[in-house]
């Protein structure tokens, strides 16, 4: 089944970091770039940067550019999103999305809440 | 950056009733735009894409028209599985904003 996996919650403190996790299955994960996005609770999704399998070639929202980082491991079809020096306003349910036509969003992750607090 | 913004913010509608959403993009964005579909406690679903093209699997009930800085999603015909949350999202250039969301309610 075509899929993307998500890494379980997490819970973090004031100015630490918080990695995800997002495995495709199902489809050749080299084909397709992933986006991340996160979506506070009650907000709309905030689209966060995207990465290219392939090279490694990655591009990030302005307000995020600083403290985030997205990777990847092509033996095991993951793709990582770290965010560093995290505060409150990062509590979110962070996604992971495939790039599709247009630049739509035709595969999405589970979701991965996290929780920043001290 | 190109902001993005949807009305209503809600509407109350029935089952059978044909419902029209709107999305203004800031500054033009030809047909690179996308509609959602969310339901509380799940990722978004897409339902439109290049303004106009129907997601496999989507209903036809469904339609996505516009191009440049206006657009609407209809749906035709209402059904009780359709009450949820709606987004556009622009997809012209980085970072694709998103609209604020339509929430439909019975």
């Amino acid at each position: 089944q075509v899929q993307l996996m998500q890494s379980g919650a997490e819970v973090k403190k004031p100015g630490a970091s918080v990695r995800v996790s997002c495995k495709a299955l199902g489809y050749t994960f080299n084909d397709y770039d992933i986006y991340w996005l996160r979506q506070a609770a009650g907000q709309g999704p905030e689209w966060m940067g995207w990465m290219n399998p392939n090279s490694g070639n990655t591009g990030y929202a302005l307000q995020f550019q600083n403290r985030v980082r997205m990777t990847r491991n092509i033996s095991t079809s993951t793709a990582y999103m770290e965010l560093g020096s995290l505060r409150s306003e990062d509590a979110a349910v962070y996604y992971c999305a495939r790039r599709a036509r247009y630049n739509s969003c035709d595969l999405w992750g589970q979701g991965t809440l996290v929780t920043v607090s001290s | 950056d190109i902001q993005m913004t949807q009305s209503p913010s809600s509407v109350s509608a029935s089952v059978g009733d044909r419902v029209t959403i709107t999305c203004r993009a800031s500054q033009p964005i030809s047909n690179w735009l996308a509609w959602y579909q969310q339901k509380p406690g799940k990722a978004p679903k897409l339902l439109i894409f290049a303004a106009s093209s129907l997601q496999s699997g989507v209903p036809s009930r469904f339609s996505g028209t516009g191009s440049g800085t206006d657009f609407t999603l209809t749906i035709s015909s209402l059904q009780s599985e359709d009450f949820a949350t709606y987004y556009c999202q622009q997809a012209n250039s980085f970072p694709h904003r998103f609209g604020q969301g339509t929430r439909l309610e019975i």
